[in-house]
């Protein structure tokens, strides 16, 4: 059964230093999100992106998110100068079309800010 | 602004049948969701089940909709040890896209 996949698992960074956390979406889901859960809160929606470009953020997603996908699998997050607060599991999800909306999960990148 | 909210925690015995409830603010959501975490693994698309509808069931799982009142439930029946996780509520909201807005989530301890 086709799953969405995220690397690496875990992530420990310095505060400050600029990470990627990379997921590889269903091949044939056209739009991807990034979610995150910091630890004891709610799941909580940051971006959608869509033939090439956001079509939604949150305002969770500042200036220093962006996100890309470099290649026809790969869907990438990065944090340019990562805080403390940044420390998050990070979800990714993918679904074929926006009509039922199923979305797909990825299991997650714990990344942890020190 | 949208707003899920759940209870934390429920326990049962494994036989028994689970209702988990969920109440949400957004009235234009179109569709509405469960979603499974077991520990350490991600989010499980359960069912979902459109805003006309009052009830879908699929084995095991029935879910009702009371949209007048803004509540959703999900009844497990015959709930078993490998039920035991965290369920998400969450809905969508009419922002085109559809982001999806989560509940806090409830605990299921399903004791033997």
């Amino acid at each position: 059964e086709p799953e969405v996949t995220q690397t690496p698992s875990h992530q420990v960074t310095q505060m400050g230093q600029e990470v990627i956390l990379r997921c590889v979406p269903i091949s044939n889901h056209l739009y991807f999100y990034w979610y995150r859960q910091i630890l004891g809160q709610k799941v909580e929606f940051l971006v959608s992106f869509y033939n090439n470009e956001i079509s939604e953020k949150s305002e969770i997603f500042d200036d220093q998110f962006s996100v890309e996908r470099p290649d026809g699998s790969n869907f990438t997050l990065k944090i340019r100068s990562t805080k403390l607060e940044d420390s998050a599991m990070y979800f990714c999800a993918s679904s074929v079309e926006p009509g039922t909306n199923e979305q797909f999960f990825g299991p997650g990148t714990r990344l942890t800010v020190l | 602004g949208e707003d899920v909210e759940q209870s934390l925690f429920l326990s049962v015995r494994e036989g028994d049948s689970s209702v988990i409830n969920c109440t949400y603010t957004d009235s234009s959501s179109t569709y509405l969701y469960w979603y499974k975490q077991e520990p350490g693994a991600g989010l499980q698309l359960l069912t979902y089940i459109f805003s006309n509808m009052d009830m879908k069931q699929d084995q095991r799982l029935t879910v009702l909709l009371n949209k007048k009142d803004k509540h959703l439930s999900l009844r497990i029946a015959d709930t078993q040890t490998g039920d035991s996780a965290i369920y998400f509520c969450a809905e969508n909201g009419n922002t085109g896209f559809q982001k999806l807005v989560f509940g806090t989530g409830t605990r299921l301890l399903v004791s033997p």
